[in-house]
């Protein structure tokens, strides 16, 4: 099974609304990472949160981690058609090892 | 663009024919990944190298095996195609093996078709 599992497995939203999307995993991990994927194109990697963190921004990202409840949250805020994707969580459980995706929220912005 | 390239971008093969699929990683990453994505196994890891030795092995077919090069580029073979390997596959690579900055950048994807 994965081990992480994205919520919801889409999102549909109008343009300058907030997004969040949220990632559960099961087993302890190292860091955490999310990605974001353009239809048939390569993913992006947008934002690493370490096990030891709580919440990280990268422009209008915010990821927070709660590893007591194992999930993790993606907030977009001020959405834009741009940011119509599906997004990623991937959990890194030995180092770099056995690297896992969920299976992704699809996020659609409506102008 | 990510700096990671992967040839070709398309490939349409049949059942049982054996293909190749290459990667290069950005430079200076030591690390290659490879996954496969389709849609109903969704984005599922193969298969790990660092600095020419396999790293990590996640849900690769007995079917299938990689190599990275001294140069550090890497391939995937697939042989005895089925209908079911039809999907993309993606490369990425890294800095490091794991741990710490171990953010991957992907390639654009190679989309198999096995009719």
């Amino acid at each position: 099974s994965q081990q992480g599992e994205e919520d919801p497995q889409a999102l549909s939203i109008q343009e300058g609304e907030n997004a969040t999307m949220n990632c559960s995993y099961k087993t302890s991990i190292n860091n955490l990472q999310w990605y974001r994927q353009n239809s048939g194109r390569g993913l992006v990697h947008l934002i690493l949160i370490r096990s030891n963190e709580r919440e990280k921004h990268s422009g209008r990202l915010r990821v927070t981690l709660d590893t007591s409840k194992k999930s993790s949250s993606l907030l977009i805020t001020a959405s834009r058609a741009a940011d119509t994707a599906s997004y990623f969580c991937a959990t890194d459980k030995n180092y770099g090892q056995n690297f896992v995706f969920g299976p992704g929220t699809r996020l659609s912005v409506l102008p | 663009d990510s700096g990671v390239t992967q040839t070709p971008k398309h490939l349409i093969t049949a059942t049982g024919q054996r293909v190749t699929l290459r990667c290069s990683p950005r430079s200076g990453d030591l690390s290659v990944y490879w996954y496969q994505q389709s849609l109903d196994q969704g984005l599922q890891f193969l298969i790990q190298y660092y600095n020419g030795e396999e790293r990590a092995k996640g849900n690769i077919l007995e079917r299938f095996s990689a190599q990275q090069f001294p140069d550090l580029h890497s391939e995937l073979n697939l042989s005895s195609l089925e209908l079911g390997d039809s999907a993309l596959y993606f490369c990425a690579s890294s800095v490091e093996a794991g741990g710490g900055h171990n953010e991957q950048f992907f390639g654009p994807g190679t989309r198999l078709t096995v009719l």
